[in-house]
């Protein structure tokens, strides 16, 4: 069964330093995510993409921030100046354009010291 | 102000028995509500969707209830086993105007079935 893949699966960072997250959707999905989920806390909504363009982004999602769908099959989150409250895990979610259901990639445990 | 609530604590229950999770919101207005499991340090997996116009689905020995009067959704396992163990979350969808799919998740329930 086609999955949504995430690499990489831990990341250590610097404070000040910029990561780049990856994400492998499924193949024929259209729309694109990215949540968080700080340890202990609830998943939070950071952004959508869609015919390659943002459609709609969180409050979280600021200009430290941007996604970029490369090459077709990539979905990448870039984090340009990390801070210690960026420490989390982040997940890539896909969807198809006919249906609702978002299916999840296994996530990137970032932690920035 | 926009909420939603799950069952507070976590949820202790006898192998065998029926779970029942409660989702509560307030001041939203989903299109679709849906059901994903999450286990320790993993990603969410979705189980159930059932939308705005629809009162009960099933999947399985899965349940989930819908009452937009009430602004609640409650999601049933009945013949719980050990392995249904996990946290369970809640997600409200196309809750705004943009229709861009976005999830807002609960807090999530944690479920403990014991042997």
């Amino acid at each position: 069964e086609p999955e949504v893949t995430q690499t990489p699966s831990h990341q250590v960072t610097q404070m000040g330093q910029e990561v780049i997250l990856r994400c492998v959707p499924i193949s024929n999905h259209l729309y694109f995510y990215w949540y968080r989920q700080i340890l202990g806390q609830k998943v939070e909504f950071l952004v959508s993409f869609y015919n390659n363009e943002i459609s709609e982004k969180s409050e979280i999602f600021d200009d430290q921030f941007s996604v970029e769908r490369p090459d077709g099959s990539n979905f990448t989150l870039k984090i340009r100046s990390t801070k210690l409250e960026d420490s989390a895990m982040y997940f890539c979610a896909s969807r198809t354009g006919g249906a609702e259901t978002q299916y999840f990639g296994p996530g990137t445990r970032l932690l920035v010291l | 102000s926009q909420k939603i609530e799950q069952n507070s604590e976590a949820l202790n229950i006898q192998e065998g028995k029926t779970a029942t999770l409660t989702c509560n919101y307030t001041n939203y207005s989903p299109a679709y509500l849906q059901w994903y499991r999450q286990d320790p340090g993993r990603g969410p997996v979705f189980l159930l969707l059932i939308r705005e116009n629809e009162k009960e689905k099933r999947k399985e020995r899965l349940k989930v209830t819908f009452d937009t009067t009430l602004k609640q959704s409650l999601f049933h396992i009945t013949a719980s086993q050990p392995a249904d163990s996990a946290t369970y979350l809640c997600a409200l969808g196309d809750v705004g105007s943009s229709n861009t799919g976005k999830l807002i998740f609960g807090q999530g329930t944690t479920l403990q079935v014991k042997p």
